[in-house]
Parts: structure tokens; C-alpha cells; sequence
């Protein structure tokens, strides 16, 4: 298996619950990244792990937690979302440092908030 | 200003056509580019790096304006095929790494 890969590929989840979602670079990539892509947006930034420590965190609320066990798996944690965190989740890796390192997505997590 | 600006379109152009879409980007320390390319409810795939000199892949050509920070992507014969949202990208490497912007992208419909 090669790419990047996410799971689950669709998610349908109800204010109180809490679920999580997956993502493994098989790249040998040293970065990750979590970005959010809502309707007519741009996509959106929410974390960024480099080396397995978490260098950027852009004002992201709370019922978002992020986990980066290693080089190669990234989670994010969802608990009491809202219906407007609904959105497509894209996980990406990249090789830390490098300008012309581009971002390699996964196929993204839709995720819809009921 | 956004750090990046696409016009969003959507261009609808006919089949065999030359288009040409621009992005303009607000950081003068941004050291590398990209156009990606977005079909619908799909993830972004790299179309190609964007290289100070111009570069070119098949019926792509990107050029880059370090100078008026301006970023184009010229794509000939367009085929149906290349209906999509193409995503301009800036990158700039900070201690913490990579950090990439992204265009709110530019729609293209190629039609018979």
C-alpha cells in the first residue's frame, strides 16, 4: 500500500458523540497535517505534526484533539461537535524543511454532524 | 488581503481551447509553488511545482512573477477530461516546517 490513506471515508456522527479519525502516510514522509475543507473555502489549516511534535495549532476548538503516535499515523479526535463542523477532513504528509516538498492528501474523511 | 487570491471562476470554455488562470500571493517570503488540481468531493492531487525559470508538463505550462509575486497555469488543446478546480499553492519552510497556503481555486468547465 502506497499514498496516503484515511479512514473512515464517510462519517455521520450526532452532537454527543465521540469518534476518530485515521490517517497512515506510507511515503517516509516526516510531517503531518490535518486540514478542513468546507463548501466555497479554502482549505483550512487546523494542525501540523513535524517529527511526531505538534508545531502548529491554528486556533482549532477544543473538541478537536489530535494524536501523532508516530511518523507515520496521525488521529483526530472528535467529541460534542457541532453541525457546522461538517465538512470534508483532509489528512497530508510532506518532508519537513523542504521548500519543494508538496503536501501528498489522503482521500479525505467526509464528515457530516447531525 | 488574502495571502492567496484566485479569481474562482468558473471559466466554461469549449473543448481544444487555451486557458489560462492567475493567483496572486501576499507573502514576499514564500519560497516554493504548486497548482493542484481538485475534482469534486475528491482530495486535491499535486499537478506540478511551479520553478522560477517556467516550467512545463505536456499541456501544462506554469510561469512564476517572483517579482509582481504572481503565479500562472496555461493549459492548451483543453480536454473534458480537465474539468476541475485547480488550487494555487505558496509555500513558505518555518521552524516548524512546510507551511502552505491555499487558493480558494479556480473552476474549469470544459464543454463539447
Amino acid at each position: 500500500e502506497t499514498g496516503v490513506t484515511q479512514t473512515p471515508r464517510h462519517l455521520v456522527m450526532g452532537m454527543t458523540n465521540k469518534k476518530s479519525l485515521k490517517c497512515e502516510q506510507h511515503l517516509g514522509h516526516n510531517a503531518m497535517y490535518w486540514y478542513k475543507q468546507s463548501a466555497k473555502k479554502p482549505l483550512e489549516l487546523m494542525f501540523v505534526y513535524s517529527l511526531e511534535e505538534r508545531v502548529e495549532n491554528n486556533s482549532v476548538p477544543s473538541r478537536f484533539s489530535p494524536e501523532c503516535p508516530n511518523s507515520s499515523h496521525l488521529f483526530l479526535h472528535l467529541h460534542t461537535l457541532q453541525p457546522e463542523d461538517s465538512a470534508l477532513y483532509l489528512c497530508a504528509s510532506s518532508q519537513k524543511g523542504q521548500a519543494n516538498s508538496p503536501l501528498h492528501f489522503g482521500n479525505g474523511t467526509r464528515l457530516t454532524v447531525t | 488581503r488574502k495571502e492567496v487570491e484566485q479569481d474562482p471562476g468558473p471559466f466554461n470554455v469549449p473543448e481544444g481551447a487555451t486557458v489560462a488562470f492567475n493567483c496572486t500571493y501576499s507573502n514576499s517570503a514564500s519560497q516554493s509553488f504548486f497548482w493542484y488540481r481538485q475534482d469534486c468531493r475528491k482530495e486535491p492531487k499535486l499537478l506540478m511545482s511551479v520553478y522560477s525559470s517556467g516550467n512545463e508538463d505536456g499541456r501544462f505550462t506554469a510561469q512564476l512573477n517572483r517579482a509582481s509575486q504572481y503565479i500562472s497555469l496555461l493549459i492548451r488543446d483543453s480536454k473534458l477530461s480537465d474539468s476541475a478546480t485547480y488550487l494555487c499553492v505558496v509555500n513558505r519552510v518555518t521552524g516548524g516546517g512546510n507551511k502552505l497556503t491555499f487558493g480558494t481555486g479556480t473552476q474549469l468547465k470544459v464543454e463539447l
